[in-house]
């Protein structure tokens, strides 16, 4: 499976947009880009997936670069609820397993 | 509520102790996984099943066993606690082995402590 780097931590205003960046420059044809975020000790929360277009829901908008080598999960107004681990994972269609990096810190500031 | 159910919540056990931690899930889904998150790391998979009767090793599967009768349920065996083994398991599961549009379902963990 591909490995994902991240920045370890990051700032963001509350009320503005964090951009949170991952390299998944190793990632294969079949392999999809997914985020999840970890609030506290919580369980990881699913967020968005993608594959090579890209993609919104409720939660945050999903930025592919078109090499597919790097994405950008973007939460479009963040809330101080918004504070989590986020974490960039790269899922193989034919494989049954996925890792997780260390992810981002997230910290949104009032 | 559907979703996935880890038992016990915390639990403590002394070095050399065995012990089975709980899995389950009511969504029929059929992929089921164990990780663990040791205090400021990321998660590590232990053990996964892509079905029942079907399991595998992850990245860190050394002192745990996994089986996988049914398919609502995957439990977790410490062989012989170590202190460290000490860490917080999540069980997760999603629909299928590969993509889903759900993501994973995580359960709520189950803080361990090897003294």
């Amino acid at each position: 499976d591909a490995k994902t780097t991240q920045p370890t931590s990051m700032d963001c205003a509350e009320g503005r947009a964090a951009n949170l960046p991952c390299n998944h420059s190793t990632i294969s044809g079949n392999e999809y880009v997914y985020w999840y975020r970890q609030i506290h000790s919580q369980g990881p929360q699913y967020i968005i997936h993608g594959l090579k277009n890209n993609e919104t829901n409720e939660m945050a908008s999903l930025i592919i670069t078109e090499d597919r080598k790097s994405s950008t999960l973007i939460l479009p107004h963040a809330t101080l609820r918004d504070t989590a681990v986020y974490y960039c994972i790269v899922v193989n269609t034919n494989a049954g397993k996925s890792t997780f990096g260390d992810g981002t810190t997230l910290t949104v500031k009032p | 509520n559907a979703g996935v159910t880890q038992t016990p919540k915390f639990q403590v056990l002394k070095t050399g102790q065995s012990m089975t931690l709980q899995c389950a899930q009511d969504m029929n889904h059929e992929y089921m996984s164990w990780y663990r998150q040791d205090p400021g790391m990321g998660l590590r998979l232990i053990h996964y099943s892509v079905g029942a009767g079907i399991t595998d090793q992850g990245e860190v599967p050394n002192g745990y066993n996994v089986s996988r009768s049914t398919t609502e349920d995957f439990p977790l065996r410490l062989l012989s606690a170590a202190p460290s083994q000490t860490s917080v398991y999540f069980c997760a599961s999603s629909y299928t082995r590969t993509v889903s549009n759900y993501g994973y379902t995580f359960g709520s963990g189950t803080r361990l402590t090897v003294v």
